[in-house]
């Protein structure tokens, strides 16, 4: 299985200023067709995991553009431009290349 | 818009069989554009993978669990389920289905139910 480790697992933030979040991948998330398979999911208290960023930096619809996405090879980042109160929970990276699909441990992001 | 909802009971006894299912509604489970899939999240802990199925039948298990676990689907009944068997504390967890659906270069979990919560005790 490809394990996905994220740092940091706790993140203090203040609204307005900017937020990152590093995953790493035990082998790379490259595939044959250019494209890296980590995606970057976001579950807010109480609430069910929702998709912020596929394919490694596409915005998933209805996704702020306050968030973004990169990295290539087994290093990918997750940015939160300006913090907002509402941004708040636990972000998870998952790996999409292979079966089985693996998460990160999560980052809690609070305020 | 698609919504799933799962159910079953929230008590399983240790060594009994686990089963859940997922009730779609607002679309159709039918389609080769989607899969359907299981995920747990036990208390403070991440999220693990546990398998999906298509429409017709074809199915991909966390091979971590793949000895112990099956998923069904109905699309009569637009429902899709879970079993696990011979549970112990370990599987104590919440529940999600969810759906993934086909884009043009890759899969995306789109869709998610609520979660139940199944605890595994005598």
């Amino acid at each position: 299985d490809i394990v996905m480790t994220q740092s940091p697992l706790s993140l203090p933030v203040t609204p307005g200023e900017p937020a990152s979040i590093s995953c790493r991948s035990s082998q790379s998330l490259l595939n044959s067709n250019g494209f890296h398979y980590l995606d970057w999911y976001l579950q807010k208290p109480g609430q069910s995991p929702q998709v912020l960023i596929y394919l490694a930096s596409t915005r998933a619809s209805g996704v702020p553009d306050r968030f973004s996405g990169s990295g290539s090879g087994t290093d990918f980042t997750l940015k939160i431009s300006r913090v907002e109160a509402e941004d708040v929970g636990v972000y998870y990276c998952m790996q999409a290349l292979q079966i089985p699909k693996t998460f990160g441990q999560g980052t809690k992001v609070e305020i | 818009q698609v919504q799933l909802q799962e159910s079953g009971p929230g008590l399983v006894k240790p060594s009994q069989t686990l089963s859940l299912t997922c009730t779609v509604s607002g679309g159709s489970i039918a389609g080769d554009s989607y899969y359907w899939t299981w995920i747990r999240q036990p208390a403070g802990i991440g999220l693990e993978w546990i398998g999906r199925i298509s429409a017709s039948g074809s199915t991909h298990y966390n091979p971590s669990l793949k000895s112990r676990v099956s998923i069904s689907i109905d699309t009569s009944k637009n429902q899709f389920s879970l079993k696990v068997n011979s549970v112990t504390a370990t599987d104590t967890a919440v529940y999600y289905c969810a759906r993934e659906v086909k884009y043009p270069s890759n899969w995306l979990f789109d869709s998610w139910g609520q979660g139940t919560q199944v605890t595994v005790s005598s």
